[in-house]
């Protein structure tokens, strides 16, 4: 199993474009999660799923931000427009309530 | 709101010294506590996890406790090595399946 996957690595955009992340998970486990990572405030938890179906989006900063999850091996994160503020890791985690797996994060620069 | 803090923030230390990390929580209605390692650039690898009926979980040179009542975790490194260098986060789960993250306790071990 090669763990959870999320491409691009590095992701450098001018603000106001579209950005897209994506996220492979580890099939067979019910939960997906969204985090962003900054300096200023660690990790934050921006949505999750169960069963492909979005459970809790409170953490989503804004409306520019959309997560979607089409079947259980495919996740997205897009982010419309993009401000240098969105600046950031972010990963994707997967699996069940005590056994979660990160991936290895999209580090995104918007400039 | 679940809040989740760690100390110290940092922390350096010659080879060999034995570690308590220390992390607190203001909600004690916790389903579990996870102890990660995140490594410079990459993802989150988890270490520990003691369910809320637990006390502590061991794991080679780590021990992780937990007590709810008081709202905090220790984790604890035995002989530290070079190679433990790295930052180690504590996330308090609920019921709601989610992970809150602390803010991490930035790890150095020099030889």
């Amino acid at each position: 199993d090669a763990g959870v996957i999320q491409s691009p690595r590095h992701e450098v955009t001018e603000m106001g474009q579209e950005v897209t992340l994506r996220c492979k998970p580890i099939s067979g486990h019910d939960y997906l999660f969204w985090y962003r990572q900054t300096m200023m405030r660690g990790l934050e938890l921006l949505i999750y799923f169960n069963n492909n179906v979005p459970i809790d989006d409170s953490g989503m900063p804004e409306d520019r931000f959309s997560a979607k999850m089409p079947n259980a091996s495919f996740s997205t994160l897009k982010i419309q427009p993009s401000e240098p503020r969105d600046s950031a890791v972010y990963f994707c985690a997967n699996g069940f309530p005590g056994g979660y797996t990160f991936g290895s994060g999209t580090r995104l620069t918007v400039v | 709101k679940q809040e989740v803090t760690q100390i110290p923030a940092a922390l350096s230390v010659p080879e060999g010294e034995n570690l308590v990390l220390n992390c607190s929580f203001t909600d004690s209605a916790i389903y579990n506590l996870q102890w990660f390692r995140q490594d410079p650039g990459k993802g989150l690898t988890s270490l520990l996890l003691i369910q809320s009926s637990q006390r502590e979980q061991t794991s080679g040179r780590l021990n992780a406790s937990l007590d709810k009542s008081s709202g905090r975790s220790t984790l604890y490194i035995a002989a530290s090595q070079p190679g433990d260098s790295a930052t180690y986060l504590c996330a308090v789960g609920d019921n709601t399946d989610k992970l809150i993250f602390g803010t991490g306790t930035r790890l150095q071990v020099f030889p």
